[in-house]
């Protein structure tokens, strides 16, 4: 079955300190695979895909992930966070073909001073 | 408008009445999506309309959930007889041209959501 899966429910970082994010994936196929951010009282904002070619994929607000399909993850990362980067963090994993994209629950992430 | 918008923005109501939520995607995109988001919970599809095609359902929880979206721009999801495990936040969204997921111009864009919350 597909599933995605965010073994971190919150995480604190340091301003200033790099983050990463995990998400592993389940699918039987090469998956399209999505990064989004939820920040307080705002609505989801795509920050960045995957779903061909270059394994390490550039986003938007610093951020970075990179596919690996021998480990079934596409982490997030960011090498210097900024307190504004506090916010949630969804994985998702999804095809062409219909749409039938299924999220992860969520990474909660605080940056602490 | 500039972003999708939702209204209500926040919605009590009684256990057995019927909520109708209210999404207006941005001008000009061809799809829309609903998706509910419980507490603790990832972000559950619902529904997916694209143009004037059939809507895709199969996310929808029970009979007791339908959507319409009316001369292909906005959507109302109505939720008849709402239950207690219904309350969550309703998101929507829009994208510019059919979900592919690898196209530039299907990025979905969210609107604020509506939180439901029945008693």
């Amino acid at each position: 079955a597909q599933s995605v899966t965010q073994p971190d429910i919150h995480i604190t970082v340091s301003e200033g300190a790099s983050l990463e994010l995990r998400c592993n994936y389940s699918y039987g196929a090469t998956p399209y695979l999505f990064w989004y951010v939820q920040s307080p009282g705002q609505g989801l904002q795509l920050l960045l895909k995957y779903f061909s070619g270059d394994t390490l994929v550039q986003g938007i607000k610093g951020f970075e992930a990179e596919f690996k399909r021998s480990q079934s993850s596409f982490n997030l990362r960011k090498p210097s966070v900024h307190w504004s980067d506090a916010a949630e963090y969804f994985c998702a994993v999804g095809r062409s073909g219909g749409f039938k994209t299924i999220f992860g629950a969520g990474t909660r992430l605080f940056v602490k001073a | 408008g500039a972003g999708v918008s939702q209204s209500p923005s926040n919605k009590v109501t009684e256990k057995g009445k019927d909520v109708e939520l209210r999404c207006d995607p941005i001008s000009g995109h061809t799809a829309l999506y609903w998706y509910r988001q419980s507490l603790g919970q990832g972000l559950e599809f619902l529904i997916y309309f694209q143009g004037n095609s059939a809507p895709d359902k199969s996310g929808l929880p029970s009979d007791r959930f339908s959507a319409e979206r009316t001369g292909g721009s906005v959507s109302t999801l109505t939720i008849q007889r709402t239950q207690q495990e219904d309350s969550a936040v309703y998101l929507c969204a829009s994208s510019l041209t059919p979900w592919t997921g690898k196209s530039r111009t299907d990025t979905q864009y969210f609107g604020p959501g509506t939180r439901l919350t029945v008693l």
